[in-house]
């Protein structure tokens, strides 16, 4: 399994809703991220974990909490969240061992806050 | 500060021709460089990658060059096909060893092959 699988792929969610997506990879990878993209902007980074441990937050809003429970999953928890945060949100694994340096993402979460 | 910079938003080339997407870094921290290709509302797709320490990899048609001095990369694409069609990112990492720093990314270049 080569691949890092986000659930779900479209999310519609309104202002007071709280919704979590799903971030999973069975590649034995211990680093694990969160970005947003915008449309017509690059992925920017949220969130790193490291072995299972927060390692990076790029000073991202408190309604955005990531988690990890294990080291295959990745979530991120939405809380009152504004409609200027719909975006595309990417989730990305990545080797922490040898010379794999390669990040693999997954197809995003099409989120859209109404 | 934007520490990756694609100059070009948009490129056309004939099917064929070659391609050449061009990348530059401020950061001298950066050292591993990645080429990503993204259609809309998909995840991006790794396509080659280079370390600081080499000035160039290749791979099938796609060839990346670092010029560490200049702070540049460029990626080839040769022959150009249609399927090549997509926005291409340019990121950077800092391998921060054992620990594992995020992407910092350019704004993308989208090409657009002609037949």
């Amino acid at each position: 399994d080569t691949e890092v699988t986000q659930t779900p792929k479209h999310l519609v969610m309104g202002m007071t809703n709280k919704k979590s997506l799903k971030c999973e990879q069975h590649m034995g990878h211990r680093a694990m991220y969160w970005y947003k993209q915008k449309a017509k902007k690059p992925p920017e980074l949220m969130f790193v974990y490291s072995y299972e441990k927060l390692s990076i937050n790029e000073s991202v809003p408190s309604r955005f909490s990531p988690e990890c429970p294990n080291s295959s999953l990745l979530n991120l928890h939405l809380h009152a969240l504004q409609p200027e945060d719909s975006a595309l949100y990417l989730c990305a694994s990545r080797s922490t061992t040898g010379k794999t340096y390669g990040y693999t993402f997954g197809s995003g979460t099409r989120l859209t806050v109404v | 500060d934007q520490q990756v910079k694609q100059n070009s938003p948009s490129l056309s080339v004939q099917e064929g021709r070659i391609s050449i997407l061009n990348c530059d870094y401020t950061n001298s921290m950066f050292d591993y460089f990645l080429w990503y290709k993204k259609y809309p509302a998909e995840g991006p797709t790794f396509l080659i990658s280079i370390s600081s320490i080499k000035d160039k990899n290749e791979d099938g048609r796609f060839t990346v060059f670092l010029n560490k001095s200049a702070k540049h990369l460029s990626l080839h694409i040769v022959p150009s096909q249609p399927g090549d069609s997509a926005v291409y990112f340019c990121a950077a990492s800092k391998y921060s060893g054992g620990g594992a720093d995020g992407l910092t990314f350019g704004k993308g270049t989208h090409l657009i092959i002609q037949p």
